[in-house]
């Protein structure tokens, strides 16, 4: 089974500081997702990696992809309370299937 | 264009008692996925259908959950009986390709059930 380690678990941050969350596996996954989830609603995509060593830039947002395809990293400049919510790591396994990881909840205060 | 359509959204009953999720995904998307979500935590899949065929239940609890697609189109997911330990957000996803996990999973606001 594969399991998706993320950290940390919960990051309360003062607005403009900037944070790293990690996605942590022993597994290779042929692609790699980050949701965000905000209370009463379900996780929406905010990106797919898909190549070992990928960086993708969404406005103050990065996000890598391990070299090895078994972990990657999500960065946050300037956090914004706009930015808070539930940051999910998802790994693409076999044929259509999707493992989620342990989830890491963001609240940034004004 | 419409989301991802889950009923009903709350849900409270007591253990041993059955409950229903309804599901309706995306109108074209093949591929539907039921995942229950414990408070705070990463969501876990259930079931995951291919049009109306199951492609992964490994970890559907099936002495007590089941789940259908009969057309290929909508889904429910029952629970019968009810334990306390599946008080928790129950997600369903639609994808277009859901292929190879590099698809999209449009998530609808998930219904929550309290066991109690």
């Amino acid at each position: 089974t594969q399991l998706l380690e993320q950290s940390p678990q919960f990051l309360s941050i003062q607005e403009g500081e900037n944070l790293t969350v990690y996605c942590n596996s022993s597994s290779v996954f042929s692609s790699l997702q980050w949701y965000r989830q905000e209370p009463g609603e379900g996780p929406v995509l905010l990106v797919t990696v898909v190549t070992g060593g990928e960086v993708k830039k969404l406005k103050r947002l990065t996000f890598q992809f391990g070299d090895a395809r078994k972990d990657s990293s999500l960065h946050i400049t300037a956090a914004q309370p706009g930015d808070t919510g539930l940051y999910l790591c998802a790994g693409g396994v076999g044929f259509q299937k999707l493992v989620f990881g342990t989830g890491t909840r963001l609240l940034v205060s004004p | 264009e419409a989301g991802v359509a889950q009923s009903p959204r709350y849900k409270i009953i007591e253990k041993r008692q059955s409950v229903a999720f309804w599901c309706n995904p995306i109108s074209g998307h093949a591929t539907l996925y039921w995942y229950q979500q414990i408070l705070g935590q990463g969501p876990k899949l259930l079931i995951q259908f291919q049009n109306n065929g199951v492609v992964d239940d490994s970890q559907l609890p099936k002495d007590r959950f089941s789940a259908e697609r009969l057309k290929g189109v909508d889904s429910t997911l029952k629970i019968q009986p009810a334990k306390l330990e599946d008080s928790a957000v129950y997600l369903c996803a639609s994808s277009f390709r859901g292929t190879g996990g590099t698809g999209e999973l449009f998530f609808g606001e998930g219904s929550r059930l309290t066991v109690l």
